[in-house]
């Protein structure tokens, strides 16, 4: 069975404090995703990786970053946790050699207080 | 730019059928998909259309007009699971990156 895991379901940090989202996939895909969903905004694109240590930007990368190192894990980077970062954060994969639908996480409900 | 839209609400009575349109603006179109996402979960997978047309899929269809930019997907014999956001997302690259629409929440009701 397919399966995407993130590292917490809820996380509560503080204003200035420096985040690290964890995302994992046990189906060998290729092509990862980090997106925010906030209401009334829908899915919104941070960062995407098409294979190890590639990354490239999505529609919103500012004040964050993203890691690479290894095929199954994406991690999301918050370097300075600000209170517009409060979202949900979905991570998802996906084969490349052909176009497939995205698998997602259970997501990660990020407050910053 | 990217502009894909779809009503925010939506609300139908079990066992009835019910539409929810999809259109969209892009740089460029390989596809659409469908998405249901329940309240507290993740999105899963429930469509993709990429000729013109109707795919059929159990009490789901979804519908594609490239030349009007539009899409739509069909709910028969509304049962109170299918209330859910329905998420529909184009697929606009060759990176395999999607864009999506804010999302219809569909309420189902008695």
């Amino acid at each position: 069975d397919v399966k995407v895991t993130q590292s917490s379901r809820y996380l509560v940090k503080r204003t200035g404090e420096k985040v690290f989202l964890e995302c994992v996939q046990d189906m060998d895909h290729e092509n990862m995703f980090w997106y925010r969903q906030d209401p009334g905004l829908g899915l919104r694109l941070i960062y995407f990786s098409y294979d190890v240590k590639m990354k490239e930007k999505g529609d919103i990368p500012e004040g964050y970053s993203v890691s690479r190192e290894k095929k199954e894990r994406f991690s999301l980077i918050l370097e300075s946790a600000s209170t517009n970062q409060t979202s949900m954060y979905l991570c998802a994969s996906s084969p490349s050699s052909a176009v497939y639908e995205q698998y997602f996480g259970p997501g990660t409900r990020l407050t910053v207080t | 730019g990217q502009n894909i839209d779809q009503p925010t609400e939506m609300t139908a009575t079990e066992g009835a059928i019910v539409q929810i349109n999809c259109t969209y603006q892009t740089s460029g179109f390989n596809g659409l998909f469908w998405y249901q996402q329940h309240a507290g979960e993740a999105p899963t997978f429930l469509s993709y259309n990429v000729l013109d047309g109707l795919e059929e899929k159990g009490r789901f269809s979804s519908f594609l007009s490239r030349s009007k930019g539009y899409s739509y997907l069909l709910l028969k014999e509304l049962q109170m699971k299918d209330s859910a956001s329905y998420l529909c997302a184009v697929d606009n690259t060759n990176a395999g990156k999607s864009t999506f629409g804010d999302g219809t929440t569909l309420t189902v009701k008695p």
